[in-house]
């Protein structure tokens, strides 16, 4: 079975970068016409799909987060990674990183376990 | 962007008994293939989101029959024909149509 597991900091100061790794295990990254995505979840609160990256490159980002936003893949480490920017309070929340499927509908079945990485001097 | 609602926002409900909420979009999500682009998700207690329904109606791989997606357009339900102690939670639900995806607000499910 597929699995997912983020990693990066949890603290991270205002105006910083938050900078996230997905690493998949129990299956190939580059195999088949998979999605790698990103959700996040503020504390209490619910859900907001960050964007997602195929493995030839297709990338789909939120309009709100586009500018700070960066999702890369790197196939030889079966990881993927996200960079935002100038982050700020608002972006406290656990990020998820997740499985992509588009072969009918839009749908994440697999999911990391989540990381809280809050943002604070 | 689409938006999506949820009701209720709270469900107490009895194990055994069946169970059913509703999430509204504020734009159809019939998708030119006829099939409507609505997944729904069960976050349960300290755990990562699962997928439970994609397609609006097609159970994803593991996922008990108990658990039925329904609706067209802009009106869908999900039911749980006999709900177990193990189904307790926030269900989202979320348009698949266009980015940028959106969930709803999300159901608490929790026993009486």
């Amino acid at each position: 079975q597929l699995q997912l597991q983020e990693s990066g900091p949890g603290l991270v100061k205002p105006s910083e970068t938050l900078s996230l790794t997905c690493t998949v295990s129990s299956g190939s990254i580059s195999s088949g016409d998979y999605y790698w995505g990103w959700i996040r979840q503020p504390p209490g609160k619910g859900l907001e799909w960050i964007g997602t990256r195929s493995n030839s490159g297709s990338t789909y980002y939120n309009p709100s987060l586009k500018s700070r936003l960066t999702i890369s893949v790197d196939t030889s480490k079966n990881q993927f990674s996200l960079r935002l920017t100038s982050v700020t309070a608002a972006d406290t929340a656990v990020y998820f990183c997740a499985r992509h499927r588009r072969d009918w509908g839009n749908y994440f079945d697999s999911w990391g376990q989540g990381t809280l990485v809050t943002v604070s001097s | 962007d689409i938006v999506m609602t949820q009701s209720p926002l709270s469900l107490p409900v009895t194990p055994g008994e069946p169970a059913s909420f509703s999430c509204r979009s504020n734009q159809s999500l019939l998708h030119s293939s006829g099939y409507n682009y609505l997944d729904w998700y069960l976050q349960k207690p300290g755990q990562s989101p699962q997928l439970l329904i994609y397609l609006g109606s097609t159970r994803a791989s593991g996922v008990p029959d108990r658990f039925s997606g329904s609706g067209s357009g802009t009106d869908f339900t999900l039911k749980i024909s006999r709900v177990d102690a193990e189904d307790v939670g926030v269900y989202f639900c979320m348009q698949a149509l266009q980015t940028p995806f959106t969930f709803g607000p999300g159901t608490k499910v929790d026993i009486k």
